[in-house]
């Protein structure tokens, strides 16, 4: 099983700021996700971290408000920019199943975020 | 319509009820089924794999109806520690092997 670190666990920020969110995973991992859950909802994916190449975005999510590092295969970012109270959320990452499609997916702890 | 869509709830039973939830997906194509339990301000963790025979762990009962794009999850003798919520997912297989998560259904076991 994986173990991930996801930090910090929630933050207040205040509208038009950033917030970086940091994922490190204890073993290497070709894919990371990252989602998102609004209040009372279900996870949504907002993009997939690949290492060496650039995040693929799913629809209605986009690149400048949601860049998204990964520098290597432990670890990836998810900076949510220019904050808005809509942007107030859980923000959990996540590894692609290891051991195949029919694999347990492990998560982040999640990042609670308040927008102010 | 949503890939994957469930009752929200909340399901109120008392200890010992059995209850039942219930799934549907949309795309006929995907691969692979869980139900996973997230507790409140907590992460979803997996709580059983479903197979298309149908498959058992403790008191819990998963059933896949591959024809019908249905899932289920029955929950046997209810214990307080089962109250949280209960996430239908599916893995599309699209290449990206994310997940695509149901809302969810909320159960509150009462004693």
């Amino acid at each position: 099983s994986a173990v991930i670190s996801q930090k910090p666990s929630r933050d207040i920020c205040q509208r038009g700021t950033s917030l970086t969110i940091q994922c490190q995973v204890d073993s290497q991992v070709t894919m990371m996700f990252w989602y998102r859950q609004q209040p009372g909802q279900s996870l949504t994916l907002i993009a997939t971290a690949n290492q060496g190449s650039e995040a693929t975005y799913e629809s209605g999510f986009v690149i400048d408000k949601f860049p998204i590092s990964r520098p290597n295969l432990t670890f990836s970012t998810l900076t949510v920019s220019n904050l808005s109270p809509e942007d107030s959320s859980i923000y959990l990452c996540s590894e692609a199943p290891q051991g195949g499609v029919n694999t347990e997916a492990f998560f982040g702890q999640g990042t609670r975020l308040t927008v102010v | 319509r949503k890939e994957v869509e469930q009752d929200p709830g909340p399901f109120n039973v008392p200890e010992g009820a059995t209850v039942a939830f219930n799934c549907t997906y949309s795309n006929s194509a995907s691969q692979s089924f869980f139900w996973y339990r997230q507790d409140c301000r907590k992460e979803p963790k997996l709580l059983m794999s479903v197979y298309s025979s149908g498959n058992e762990d403790g008191r819990f009962t998963a059933q896949l109806n591959r024809a019908s794009q249905y899932i289920s999850l029955l929950i046997r003798d209810s214990k307080l520690s089962d109250s949280a919520t209960y996430l239908c997912v599916v893995n599309e297989d699209t290449g990206r092997r994310a997940l695509t998560f149901g809302s969810g259904t909320r159960l509150q076991v009462q004693p």
